[in-house]
C-alpha cells in the first residue's frame, strides 16, 4: 500500500508567488495533518482535519496560509503571496484514530521542501 | 505547552545504551515517540497510554509516569542504524493533536 504522498517534494519560488502544495493521505484515514518544520521553530503544526473537516487551524501562521479538504483523497496547502520567511519543509502526515486503543499512529509523507527566494 | 526534551544531543559508541527524556507541565493522555533521520520524514516508535505501561520495540523501549508527566525512551546496545533525532509529541486530552518536544539529536559512531 503506498504511504502518504505529497507533491512537490522540492519548490523554489519568489517572494510574492503563490505556492500550492499537495497531499494524498493514506486509503482510509480519517485524520491528516499538515506541519511545518524548520530548524529554529522545530515541528509545529498548522492545521488538521478530521473526515475532509478543518477542526483546529490556530497554527496557521497567517492568512496568507489557506489548506482545504475537498474530499478524502486530497488535501492542499496554500500560500498567497509567499515570503521568505514561509521557507521550509512542509509535512503531511495521516492517521487512523483508533477509539478503542486509544491511541493512533502519524504516517508522514515525504515532505516538501520550500524555498522562497 | 511544549514539552521538554532532554538530552538536546548526544553522541554515542555503537553499543552503548542511550536514556532520552520527554517531560510535561500538563497532565498527559498519552505519549508518542517518533524517530527522524536527516533529511527523511519522522517515523513512528511507539505510543505509551497513560497507566505508566512501558513498551518495547525490538531494543528500544519506554515508559511513562502519569504522575509526573514524563515518559523516557531507552536506547540498548546502540546501532549505528539508530542516529537520528528523537521526537516525543504528547497528548493531553480528547483531541488528536500533538505537541512535539524540540527533539533530541542522537549520534552513533562506530
Amino acid at each position: 500500500d503506498a504511504g502518504v504522498i505529497q507533491s512537490p517534494r522540492h519548490e523554489v519560488t519568489e517572494m510574492g508567488q503563490e505556492v500550492t502544495l499537495r497531499c494524498k493521505p493514506i486509503s482510509g484515514h480519517d485524520y491528516l495533518f499538515w506541519y511545518r518544520q524548520t530548524m529554529m521553530r522545530g515541528l509545529e503544526l498548522l492545521i488538521y482535519f478530521n473526515n475532509n473537516v478543518p477542526i483546529d487551524d490556530s497554527g496557521m501562521p497567517e492568512d496568507r496560509f489557506s489548506a482545504k479538504m475537498p474530499n478524502a483523497s486530497f488535501s492542499t496547502l496554500k500560500i498567497q503571496p509567499s515570503e521568505p520567511r514561509d521557507s521550509a519543509v512542509y509535512f503531511c502526515a495521516s492517521s487512523l484514530a483508533q477509539r478503542l486503543a486509544g491511541g493512533y499512529e502519524q504516517f508522514f509523507g515525504p515532505g516538501t521542501r520550500l524555498t522562497v527566494l | 505547552q511544549q514539552p521538554v526534551q532532554s538530552p538536546q544531543a548526544v553522541i554515542l559508541r555503537e553499543g552503548e545504551d542511550a536514556v532520552i527524556n520527554c517531560s510535561s507541565s500538563k497532565a498527559l493522555y498519552s505519549v508518542h515517540w517518533y524517530r527522524q533521520k536527516h533529511g527523511e520524514a519522522p517515523v513512528f516508535l511507539m505510543i505509551l497510554l497513560k497507566g505508566g505501561e512501558q513498551k518495547g520495540h525490538d531494543k528500544i523501549s519506554a515508559s511513562f509516569n502519569e504522575k509526573k508527566q514524563q515518559s523516557s525512551l531507552y536506547l540498548t546496545a546502540s546501532q549505528l542504524s539508530y542516529s537520528g533525532t528523537y521526537f516525543c509529541g504528547t497528548r493531553g486530552g480528547s483531541n488528536y493533536q500533538l505537541i512535539w518536544g524540540a527533539g533530541t539529536k542522537l549520534i552513533i559512531k562506530p
